[in-house]
């Protein structure tokens, strides 16, 4: 089977611009969680996606939003890009909710001047 | 609210000594625990995972422990290796509302 995988792999932006971050699950698996990968902050968990419903949402502003699709590739979204948004952003997926485990994409680097 | 405290930040040990990472949940809800393994440049792996019915799960070099009174858990790596040179993080999941929370990470380095 295919691992996840996330497109696109690096981006950069300016302040206040939007950007979109793609990811593909593994065949057969209907949970998608996404996580900001910073040096000083470890791996902060955003959202998770199930059944194309936002089931968990961690701390994160309104700016970071996210979605599921039928085929259960999911997106996020940040709107108004700040500096302190550059990080690795990983996505993960399982089989189903609740103690499955987790596989994670490569993740998208994100670099925002 | 949940933390996930984990130590040691960086370690260093000789190849072929063993090597012990330990964690600490707050939340008691918290019932699996998964271990990752992520080398530079590279996306976390997952390693061992151990829920919280089972008091220790053995996987060749690897190991994990879980003691759910005192809310802690731990890694074991023996027979320490370059390739097992890398940050591991742990994580714990609470079983109402399936979020994972991880620790910080801690960077080992095997000395050859």
């Amino acid at each position: 089977k295919a691992g996840v995988t996330q497109t696109p792999r690096y981006l950069i932006k300016t302040r206040g611009q939007q950007v979109t971050l793609s990811c593909s699950p593994i065949s057969g698996h209907r949970s998608v969680s996404w996580y900001q990968q910073t040096p000083g902050q470890g791996l902060q968990f955003l959202f998770e996606y199930f059944s194309e419903t936002q089931r968990n949402k961690g701390n994160f502003p309104g700016r970071f939003s996210g979605r599921q699709f039928s085929n259960s590739r999911s997106e996020m979204n940040v709107s108004t890009l700040e500096l302190g948004d550059s990080a690795l952003y990983l996505c993960a997926s399982s089989l189903e909710q609740g103690g499955y485990e987790q596989y994670f994409g490569p993740g998208t680097r994100l670099t925002v001047t | 609210g949940e933390n996930v405290e984990q130590h040691p930040s960086t370690l260093s040990v000789q190849e072929g000594d063993s090597a012990v990472i330990k964690c600490t949940y707050s939340d008691s809800a918290s019932n699996y625990f998964p271990w990752y393994k992520q080398e530079l440049g590279k996306r976390p792996q997952l390693i061992i995972d151990i829920r919280s019915n089972v008091g220790e799960k053995k996987d060749q070099r690897i190991a994990v422990t879980l003691n759910k009174t005192a809310k802690h858990f731990s890694l074991h790596i023996t027979e320490t290796q370059p390739e097992d040179s890398a940050v591991y993080f742990c994580a714990a999941m609470d079983s109402g509302t399936y979020k994972y929370i991880f620790g910080t990470g801690t960077r080992l380095k095997v000395l050859a």
